[in-house]
């Protein structure tokens, strides 16, 4: 069964700790995005990587980082630059200009 | 740059009424445009597309949105609401100049709650 998956649903970190949010999928997509969802402020993006070993920022990349050594998996690290990191985040993959996504994980930084 | 509103960030129907979600884009070049719809707590799935086929897009689950170049709308219709409509949706735009890198610019979200 082809998907995106996302873990863990929910994380809880301490402030100042760096946390990594996993997406692997198995749809055979070149391209991946991570976004974050804040209540009323829609869907912004992160970073995407469009190939294996290439990634670049989006719209709100300050305090995270991301890697793409394999094509199935992009991983990102919220690190404690980060000033509000509690939020939804939500990976996607794409082909031919159709976004997939995983079901999102949830991270509370207390 | 490429933008997308959706007007109304709430919109509430009984059970059986129209549902009517509008969305607006700014673009000089006619896009690619989507609705996708999102439960709480959970990602988010296509509902529609529209990539210069037929103006009329259907979707799953009922819904269908009509590409107006004249307006710059898509707005995302259901003839009659049903209680599992209830969520949230958002428009989203890809600029066909920057399509091969598949990103897309999203609307601001609209929930629908639909009333029994």
């Amino acid at each position: 069964d082809g998907g995106i998956t996302q873990s863990p649903k929910y994380l809880f970190r301490k402030e100042g700790q760096n946390v990594t949010l996993s997406c692997e999928q198995n749809l055979n997509h070149d391209a991946m995005y991570w976004y974050r969802q804040d209540p009323g402020q829609g869907l912004r993006l992160i970073y995407y990587s469009q190939i294996v070993n290439d990634f670049q920022k989006g719209d709100i990349a300050e305090g995270y980082s991301v890697s793409r050594e394999k094509k199935e998996s992009f991983p990102l690290t919220v690190t404690s630059a980060q000033k509000n990191p509690t939020a939804f985040y939500l990976c996607a993959s794409s082909i031919r200009g159709e976004q997939y996504f995983g079901p999102g994980t949830r991270l509370t930084v207390t | 740059a490429q933008s997308v509103t959706q007007l109304g960030s709430h919109v509430s129907v009984s059970e059986g009424a129209l549902v009517l979600l509008r969305c607006s884009y700014s673009s000089s070049v006619p896009p690619y445009l989507f609705w996708y719809v999102q439960y709480p707590n959970q990602g988010l799935q296509l509902l529609l597309k529209y990539t210069s086929a037929a103006t009329l897009v259907k979707g799953i689950n009922g819904f269908e949105a009509e590409f107006k170049k004249s307006e710059t709308s898509f707005h995302l219709t259901k003839p009659s609401a049903h209680m599992s409509d209830a969520a949230e949706y958002f428009c989203a735009v890809s600029d066909r100049r920057t399509s091969n890198t598949g990103k897309l610019i999203f609307g601001q979200g609209t929930t629908l709650q639909v009333k029994p």
